[in-house]
């Protein structure tokens, strides 16, 4: 069964543009979140969708949106990136709605770089 | 995040040497996750820790969830090549719920063959 896949891989952007970053969680899973590592950190919380409703949103200011399709794949968005926004994005999955005691497998991530 | 310390930042040792990496929070816990991280890969899973006391192992690794202390720590025995890598502490705290959690901010290590 495939994992969690992310794309794309790598990307390069100027501050100012905007991005879209995909995911596709584990067949059957239902949940997404969204989480960014900078460079010599954890990774913080970003979203979390649910049967495609948002359920949980880190501090992170509006330039950052995200939604999640019918297939339950979903899309991060990152407006007027600033050179901060330089991280590696990870997303995860998890079978429920992430309650209690689930495990979250997550994907290789997306690195961000804006220049 | 300072609401969950991880010590050391980073470890070196020798192959075949018993190491230990400890995950201390501010917070009451719910439950404790550990995830190992090749640099700028994914995070992979390795324990989740749901109780006070317990305790679970796989292969050479064990972590322990201490309820009084809000501490787990990880022990590696007999530390091989394959073991380097960061390893990151995820608690999911009592007031909060999903699959939010908050992450140390890792423990780089090294294992010299």
């Amino acid at each position: 069964d495939a994992g969690v896949t992310q794309s794309p891989t790598h990307l390069i952007k100027t501050r100012g543009q905007h991005v879209t970053l995909r995911c596709s969680p584990i067949s059957g899973h239902k949940s997404v979140s969204w989480y960014q590592q900078v460079l010599g950190q954890g990774p913080q919380f970003i979203f979390q969708y649910y049967e495609k409703e948002e359920r949980g949103r880190g501090n992170f200011p509006d330039r950052f949106s995200a939604r999640q399709f019918p297939n339950y794949s979903s899309e991060l968005n990152v407006n007027a990136l600033l050179l901060g926004d330089s991280a590696l994005y990870l997303c995860a999955s998890s079978l429920g709605l992430g309650t209690r005691f689930e495990k979250l497998f997550f994907g290789s991530g997306t690195q961000l770089s804006v220049l | 995040s300072q609401e969950l310390e991880q010590s050391p930042q980073s470890l070196i040792v020798q192959e075949g040497k018993n190491l230990t990496i400890n995950c201390t929070s501010s917070k009451t816990l719910y439950g404790l996750y550990w995830y190992k991280q090749k640099y700028g890969e994914g995070l992979i899973f390795l324990m989740m820790l749901q109780k006070g006391g317990e305790e679970k192992s796989h292969e050479k690794i064990t972590a322990k969830l201490d309820e009084k202390k809000q501490q787990s720590s990880l022990h590696i025995t007999a530390s091989q090549p394959s073991h380097a890598g960061i390893y990151l502490c995820g608690a999911d705290f009592a007031e909060t719920s999903g699959s939010r959690l908050t992450f140390g901010e890792g423990t780089q290590l090294t294992v010299n063959p």
